[in-house]
Protein backbone atom coordinates (compact mmCIF):
# COMPACT_ATOMS: atom_id res chain seq x y z
CA UNK A 1 0.00 0.00 0.00
CA UNK A 2 1.45 3.30 -1.50
CA UNK A 3 1.07 6.11 1.55
CA UNK A 4 2.97 8.78 -0.33
CA UNK A 5 2.18 8.95 -3.83
CA UNK A 6 3.37 11.17 -6.63
CA UNK A 7 0.86 10.35 -9.89
CA UNK A 8 2.75 12.10 -12.47
CA UNK A 9 5.81 10.81 -13.51
CA UNK A 10 7.67 13.29 -15.61
CA UNK A 11 7.02 17.19 -15.61
CA UNK A 12 8.36 19.04 -18.66
CA UNK A 13 8.41 23.11 -18.09
CA UNK A 14 10.00 25.70 -19.90
CA UNK A 15 12.63 27.98 -18.24
CA UNK A 16 11.43 30.86 -16.09
CA UNK A 17 7.65 29.33 -15.81
CA UNK A 18 6.53 28.11 -12.57
CA UNK A 19 7.05 24.03 -12.08
CA UNK A 20 4.42 22.75 -9.82
CA UNK A 21 5.07 19.47 -8.44
CA UNK A 22 2.34 17.43 -6.47
CA UNK A 23 1.98 14.95 -3.87
CA UNK A 24 -0.81 12.96 -2.26
CA UNK A 25 -0.88 10.86 1.48
CA UNK A 26 -3.18 8.93 3.15
CA UNK A 27 -1.61 8.07 6.51
CA UNK A 28 -3.09 10.61 8.96
CA UNK A 29 -0.59 10.25 11.20
CA UNK A 30 2.33 12.20 9.36
CA UNK A 31 2.76 15.15 10.21
CA UNK A 32 5.46 16.45 8.42
CA UNK A 33 6.60 16.24 4.91
CA UNK A 34 10.01 16.83 3.34
CA UNK A 35 11.20 17.10 -0.57
CA UNK A 36 14.13 15.87 -2.35
CA UNK A 37 16.09 16.50 -5.56
CA UNK A 38 17.91 13.60 -6.93
CA UNK A 39 20.56 14.09 -9.53
CA UNK A 40 21.67 11.12 -11.55
CA UNK A 41 24.38 9.10 -9.77
CA UNK A 42 23.88 10.83 -6.48
CA UNK A 43 22.05 10.66 -3.41
CA UNK A 44 19.08 12.82 -2.62
CA UNK A 45 19.33 16.32 -1.55
CA UNK A 46 17.10 18.06 0.85
CA UNK A 47 14.93 20.95 -0.37
CA UNK A 48 12.74 22.04 1.64
CA UNK A 49 10.38 20.88 4.55
CA UNK A 50 7.10 22.20 6.05
CA UNK A 51 5.43 20.75 9.30
CA UNK A 52 1.73 20.11 9.44
CA UNK A 53 1.04 22.92 11.58
CA UNK A 54 1.46 25.34 8.76
CA UNK A 55 -0.09 25.03 5.23
CA UNK A 56 3.07 27.00 3.69
CA UNK A 57 6.30 27.28 3.77
CA UNK A 58 9.24 29.44 1.31
CA UNK A 59 12.74 29.10 0.65
CA UNK A 60 13.79 31.15 -2.52
CA UNK A 61 12.16 30.01 -5.16
CA UNK A 62 10.71 27.36 -3.61
CA UNK A 63 7.47 27.11 -1.43
CA UNK A 64 5.57 24.24 -0.70
CA UNK A 65 2.19 24.01 -0.03
CA UNK A 66 0.20 21.81 2.33
CA UNK A 67 -3.49 20.97 2.52
CA UNK A 68 -4.00 18.84 5.42
CA UNK A 69 -8.05 18.15 4.67
CA UNK A 70 -7.49 16.92 1.03
CA UNK A 71 -4.04 15.11 2.10
CA UNK A 72 -2.07 16.74 -0.57
CA UNK A 73 0.99 18.53 -0.85
CA UNK A 74 2.46 20.69 -3.41
CA UNK A 75 5.82 22.12 -4.43
CA UNK A 76 6.20 25.38 -6.95
CA UNK A 77 9.41 26.40 -8.19
CA UNK A 78 9.50 30.11 -9.54
CA UNK A 79 11.10 30.60 -11.97
CA UNK A 80 12.37 27.63 -13.02
CA UNK A 81 15.54 27.10 -14.08
CA UNK A 82 17.27 24.47 -16.52
CA UNK A 83 19.16 23.30 -13.61
CA UNK A 84 16.04 22.27 -11.58
CA UNK A 85 16.02 19.40 -13.93
CA UNK A 86 16.14 16.66 -11.69
CA UNK A 87 13.95 13.85 -10.20
CA UNK A 88 11.69 15.24 -7.19
CA UNK A 89 11.27 13.22 -4.04
CA UNK A 90 8.35 13.98 -1.94
CA UNK A 91 8.41 12.03 1.58
CA UNK A 92 6.64 12.01 4.89
CA UNK A 93 7.51 11.44 8.68
CA UNK A 94 4.90 10.61 11.43
CA UNK A 95 6.98 12.19 14.70
CA UNK A 96 7.27 10.05 17.91
CA UNK A 97 10.06 8.39 19.39
CA UNK A 98 11.66 5.60 16.65
CA UNK A 99 9.75 7.07 14.11
CA UNK A 100 11.81 9.87 13.62
CA UNK A 101 14.86 7.67 11.94
CA UNK A 102 11.69 6.96 9.56
CA UNK A 103 10.85 8.70 6.09
CA UNK A 104 8.03 7.45 3.35
CA UNK A 105 8.89 8.19 0.30
CA UNK A 106 6.79 8.63 -3.24
CA UNK A 107 7.71 7.21 -6.69
CA UNK A 108 8.95 10.38 -7.96
CA UNK A 109 8.37 12.96 -10.39
CA UNK A 110 11.02 13.39 -13.54
CA UNK A 111 11.34 17.50 -13.83
CA UNK A 112 13.27 18.54 -17.10
CA UNK A 113 13.29 22.37 -17.87
CA UNK A 114 13.90 23.46 -21.36
CA UNK A 115 16.08 26.28 -22.24
CA UNK B 1 32.98 18.02 7.34
CA UNK B 2 32.52 14.59 5.25
CA UNK B 3 28.96 14.19 5.64
CA UNK B 4 27.80 10.90 4.65
CA UNK B 5 30.34 8.43 3.28
CA UNK B 6 29.29 5.37 1.97
CA UNK B 7 31.42 2.28 0.46
CA UNK B 8 31.78 0.70 -2.37
CA UNK B 9 30.47 2.93 -4.68
CA UNK B 10 29.61 -0.12 -7.54
CA UNK B 11 29.76 -4.01 -6.41
CA UNK B 12 28.69 -6.99 -8.35
CA UNK B 13 27.93 -10.41 -6.24
CA UNK B 14 27.16 -13.89 -7.70
CA UNK B 15 23.58 -15.39 -5.83
CA UNK B 16 24.37 -16.35 -2.76
CA UNK B 17 27.62 -14.35 -1.94
CA UNK B 18 27.35 -12.10 1.22
CA UNK B 19 28.95 -8.79 1.98
CA UNK B 20 28.59 -5.47 3.76
CA UNK B 21 27.88 -2.27 2.72
CA UNK B 22 29.19 0.55 4.68
CA UNK B 23 28.13 4.00 5.66
CA UNK B 24 29.75 6.47 8.03
CA UNK B 25 28.74 10.12 9.14
CA UNK B 26 30.84 12.86 10.99
CA UNK B 27 27.96 14.74 11.74
CA UNK B 28 27.27 13.40 15.16
CA UNK B 29 23.58 12.55 14.30
CA UNK B 30 21.76 10.03 16.49
CA UNK B 31 19.58 8.75 13.28
CA UNK B 32 20.55 6.51 10.77
CA UNK B 33 18.80 4.77 8.04
CA UNK B 34 19.25 2.25 5.10
CA UNK B 35 16.91 2.61 1.72
CA UNK B 36 17.10 0.82 -1.51
CA UNK B 37 15.64 2.66 -4.34
CA UNK B 38 14.17 0.22 -7.16
CA UNK B 39 12.74 1.85 -10.62
CA UNK B 40 9.27 3.85 -10.17
CA UNK B 41 9.59 2.23 -6.17
CA UNK B 42 10.44 5.13 -5.34
CA UNK B 43 13.07 4.95 -1.83
CA UNK B 44 11.97 2.31 0.55
CA UNK B 45 13.57 1.93 4.35
CA UNK B 46 15.24 -0.97 4.72
CA UNK B 47 16.52 -0.83 8.45
CA UNK B 48 17.14 2.21 10.74
CA UNK B 49 18.75 3.37 13.98
CA UNK B 50 18.27 5.50 16.74
CA UNK B 51 21.41 5.60 18.16
CA UNK B 52 24.52 3.17 19.07
CA UNK B 53 22.91 -0.25 19.69
CA UNK B 54 19.37 0.30 18.78
CA UNK B 55 18.15 -0.72 15.68
CA UNK B 56 14.49 -1.48 14.14
CA UNK B 57 12.88 -2.81 11.04
CA UNK B 58 11.97 -0.24 8.42
CA UNK B 59 9.56 -2.01 4.89
CA UNK B 60 11.65 -4.35 3.30
CA UNK B 61 14.17 -5.40 5.87
CA UNK B 62 14.17 -9.41 4.74
CA UNK B 63 17.72 -10.24 3.56
CA UNK B 64 19.29 -7.47 5.55
CA UNK B 65 21.14 -7.36 8.48
CA UNK B 66 22.46 -4.05 10.43
CA UNK B 67 23.76 -3.46 13.57
CA UNK B 68 25.17 -0.17 15.53
CA UNK B 69 27.91 -0.19 17.86
CA UNK B 70 29.33 3.75 17.30
CA UNK B 71 27.71 6.42 16.59
CA UNK B 72 29.32 7.10 13.24
CA UNK B 73 29.11 3.80 11.25
CA UNK B 74 25.92 1.66 10.66
CA UNK B 75 26.75 -1.22 7.68
CA UNK B 76 24.94 -3.70 6.46
CA UNK B 77 25.16 -6.48 5.73
CA UNK B 78 23.74 -8.84 2.76
CA UNK B 79 23.00 -12.54 4.19
CA UNK B 80 22.93 -14.49 1.25
CA UNK B 81 22.58 -12.15 -2.09
CA UNK B 82 19.94 -12.73 -4.31
CA UNK B 83 19.18 -11.01 -7.86
CA UNK B 84 15.70 -9.25 -6.31
CA UNK B 85 18.11 -7.38 -4.10
CA UNK B 86 20.15 -5.43 -7.50
CA UNK B 87 19.47 -2.15 -6.51
CA UNK B 88 20.77 1.15 -5.10
CA UNK B 89 21.54 1.48 -1.66
CA UNK B 90 21.30 4.59 0.55
CA UNK B 91 22.53 5.49 3.82
CA UNK B 92 21.66 8.46 5.62
CA UNK B 93 21.66 10.36 8.84
CA UNK B 94 19.41 13.23 11.04
CA UNK B 95 19.26 14.46 14.02
CA UNK B 96 15.35 13.50 14.16
CA UNK B 97 13.85 16.56 15.41
CA UNK B 98 12.93 19.25 15.31
CA UNK B 99 14.04 19.38 11.72
CA UNK B 100 13.78 15.85 10.60
CA UNK B 101 15.44 16.48 6.99
CA UNK B 102 17.65 13.32 6.64
CA UNK B 103 21.22 13.48 4.67
CA UNK B 104 22.02 10.76 2.38
CA UNK B 105 25.23 9.41 0.86
CA UNK B 106 26.18 9.06 -2.29
CA UNK B 107 25.02 5.92 -2.69
CA UNK B 108 26.00 2.54 -3.40
CA UNK B 109 24.97 0.08 -6.57
CA UNK B 110 24.26 -3.03 -6.35
CA UNK B 111 24.17 -6.24 -9.10
CA UNK B 112 23.57 -9.58 -8.02
CA UNK B 113 24.14 -12.15 -10.77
Amino acid sequence: DQQVKQNSPSLSVQEGRISILNCDYTNSMFDYFLWYKKYPAEGPTFLISISSIKDKNEDGRFTVFLNKSAKHLSLHIVPSQPGDSAVYFCAASAGGGTSYGKLTFGQGTILTVHP
Amino acid sequence: NAGVTQTPKFQVLKTGQSMTLQCAQDMNHEYMSWYRQDPGMGLRLIHYSVGAGITDQGEVPNGYNVSRSTTEDFPLRLLSAAPSQTSVYFCASSIGTPNREQYFGPGTRLTVT
